[in-house]
């Protein structure tokens, strides 16, 4: 596709329970970044993939939020027992950066997901 | 800890009015400083960049920013207002040999036909 992609667009789940969100990156984006767009909090960086190097997990709010980037493509956000303060729209972002460069490439968001938890 | 201020979190014009959206960051060294948009049921898109150079940075739809490096600040303006700018305004801001993105907590601008 022409830009990046995020399922599901919408996702409602029970406190408590386990939910799994995913990131397509523009092709050839070798950056990654997770963002959560929550009422109060603004935009909060989460996460952020590049290539093959160990990712900067700075932004995760609590060890129940993990994510993975399988063969440097495709991303999944994972929140373990969620709790009602996940709820908030979740941000996917990829950047063609590589080391060298990264100060010089914009960040193209997705549509985000937004998460519902009762 | 970098931190972005939008001081303004509302502001109302009428069509054909000028715009100035204020942007504060607190980090000292090399940055690059972005505006984001976010229509109403559509995603973050960039409206412009600064990363080097000419302080005064053109962007898409008739926007501009300029970077002021002794006030910290990269305001952005239009000098004439469409109903369709109506929409949220982030400023964002990342380090020289970082990633990440900090941004303000937004500015919600209502264009009035």
């Amino acid at each position: 596709g022409a830009g990046v992609s995020q399922s599901p667009s919408n996702k409602v789940t029970e406190k408590g329970k386990d939910v799994e969100l995913r990131c397509d990156p523009i092709s050839g984006h070798t950056a990654l970044y997770w963002y959560r767009q929550s009422l109060g909090q603004g935009l909060e960086f989460l996460i952020y993939f590049q290539g093959n190097s160990a990712p900067d997990k700075s932004g995760l709010p609590s060890d129940r939020f993990s994510a993975e980037r399988t063969g440097g493509s495709v991303s999944t956000l994972t929140i373990q027992r969620t709790q009602q303060e996940d709820s908030a729209v979740y941000l996917c972002a990829s950047s063609p950066t590589s080391r060298g460069l990264v100060s010089y490439n914009e960040q193209f968001f997705g549509p985000g997901t937004r998460l519902t938890v009762l | 800890a970098q931190s972005v201020s939008q001081h303004n979190h509302h502001v109302i014009l009428s069509e054909a009015a000028s715009l100035e959206l204020g942007c504060n960051y607190s980090y000292g060294g090399t940055v690059n400083l972005f505006w984001y948009v976010q229509y109403p049921g559509q995603h973050l898109q960039l409206l412009l960049k600064y990363f080097s150079g000419d302080p005064l940075v053109k962007g898409i739809k008739g926007f501009e920013a300029e970077f002021i490096k002794s006030k910290f600040s990269f305001n952005l303006r239009k000098p004439s207002v469409q109903w369709s700018d109506t929409a949220e305004y982030f400023c964002a801001v990342n380090r020289g040999s970082f990633q990440k993105l900090v941004f303000g907590t937004g500015t919600r601008l209502l264009v009035s036909p």
